[in-house]
């Protein structure tokens, strides 16, 4: 079956430090990938869209890989602050497919 | 951007009611709107997909009698969970989703749903 893995234990980081999450799926062939951000007792919100043909894409501090190889993504937070604290969570998705899955989603704690 | 209004944000009932939440796309159309619960440290499970005009589309599980969807317009959708018991209680977000197919989802801030 599909399943999409995301560590589940929170990442606490300094501030200032670079915050690095990771994305596995299994049993996929995503034509992209989609993260997003979510604060407790709120919606998600959307962060980057990064396609099967593109290695790396940005946006300000954040960083986003596709390695349809390995079949990972990995999220990066540069420069971390305080307010970068939330769940972020992975989706990937298929062309021509609206249906979206999330994994259950990195919390990223950053430490004053 | 796009905003995704749901309402309530919060509502307590009694077991055996039904409750209705909402959710309208206030400034683009959503052909597809897309229903999800998440319980507390869950991810979201998407429950159904709904197209304007017809019928929902429900994963399965879920079962259709019991969480209707209405999806009468381009800009609102309804779930309503009818004689609703206490394992029903959970966090129901709503998104919408535009025209092209890798539109990014607009998620509503969603329903905490508490059943007494």
């Amino acid at each position: 079956s599909q399943k999409i893995e995301q560590n589940s234990e929170a990442l606490n980081i300094q501030e200032g430090k670079t915050a690095t999450l990771t994305c596995n799926y299994t049993n996929y062939s995503p034509a992209y990938l989609q993260w997003y951000r979510q604060d407790p007792g709120r919606g998600p919100v959307f962060l980057l869209l990064i396609r099967e043909n593109e290695k790396e894409k940005r946006k300000e501090r954040l960083k986003v890989t596709f390695d349809t190889t390995l079949k990972q993504s990995l999220f990066h937070i540069t420069a971390s602050q305080p307010a970068d604290s939330a769940t972020y969570l992975c989706a990937p998705r298929f062309y021509g497919n609206n249906r979206l899955a999330f994994g259950k989603g990195n919390q990223v704690v950053v430490i004053p | 951007g796009a905003v995704v209004s749901q309402h309530p944000s919060r509502v307590i009932c009694k077991s055996g009611t039904s409750v209705k939440i909402e959710c309208r796309s206030l400034d683009f159309q959503a052909t597809t709107m897309f229903w999800y619960r998440q319980f507390p440290k869950q991810s979201l499970m998407l429950m159904a997909t709904s197209n304007e005009g017809s019928k929902a589309t429900y994963e399965q599980g879920v079962e259709k009698d019991k969480f209707l969807i209405n999806h009468a317009s381009l800009t609102l959708s309804t779930l309503t969970v009818t004689s609703a018991h206490p394992e029903d209680s959970s966090f129901y977000i709503c998104s919408a989703s535009g025209v092209r197919g890798n539109s990014p989802l607009h998620f509503g801030n969603g329903t905490r749903l508490t059943v007494t």
